[in-house]
């Protein structure tokens, strides 16, 4: 079966723009979550989405923000872009709330 | 979720075994330990998770000690297809399934 899509998977962006990026969870799975990577932070937890409903929040500034609709896709929205926006992030999802987690190729954003 | 500890790179001759250590002395009870690989500039792959006991799938095996606080992950012959920075992960198992807390991992070199 498919596995995790995000798009798109490269984007550019100028400061002060905003961004939406989407993510297609594997068919049947409810739960999404969202990840920033960046060479100096790592893998770090933005937020997680399960049934439409936001579930846990990492420890980022409110400019980021995401939905779920109710056919489980999510998307993540990033206001007013910084320099330090520049990531690859990363969608997983998962079947439900006890299960691993898998993750799709990721977006590369610059911010430029 | 506890905090985990690994080596920051290991070498392995390809088709050799590839045993890479985990430390998380401050795992709980009902805690387990997930095993991801990213490589590079991928999303990061699951591989396998486990408890207490030892868990063995068509990609790994994972040895967890008798106390539980540190473990090891075996990739019994490893091809140059599994160099990658591959993450130790502790988590609970309710409510933040989906929150992953990833460290900096341990870069696994395969060389011929």
């Amino acid at each position: 079966k498919a596995g995790v899509t995000q798009t798109p998977r490269y984007l550019i962006k100028t400061r002060g723009q905003q961004v939406t990026l989407s993510c297609s969870p594997i068919s049947g799975h409810r739960s999404v979550s969202w990840y920033q990577q960046t060479p100096g932070q790592g893998l770090q937890f933005l937020f997680e989405y399960f049934s439409e409903t936001q579930r846990n929040k990492g420890n980022f500034p409110g400019r980021f923000s995401g939905r779920q609709f109710s056919n489980s896709r999510s998307e993540m929205n990033v206001s007013t872009l910084e320099l330090g926006d520049s990531a690859l992030y990363l969608c997983a999802s998962t079947y439900g709330t006890e299960d691993e987690a898998f993750f799709g190729q990721g977006t590369r954003l610059t911010v430029v | 979720d506890a905090k985990t500890t690994q080596p920051t790179s290991m070498d392995c001759a390809e088709g050799r075994a590839a045993n890479l250590p985990c430390n998380h002395s401050t795992i709980s009870g009902n805690e387990y330990v997930y095993w991801y690989r990213q490589i590079h500039s991928q999303g990061p792959q699951y591989i396998i998770h486990g408890l207490k006991n030892n868990e063995t799938n068509e990609m790994a095996s994972l040895i967890i000690t008798e106390d539980r606080k540190s473990s090891t992950l075996i990739l019994p012959h490893a091809t140059l297809r599994d160099t990658a920075v591959y993450y130790c992960i502790v988590r609970g198992d309710t409510g933040t399934a989906s929150k992953l807390t990833f460290g900096t991992g341990t870069r696994l070199q395969v060389t011929l």
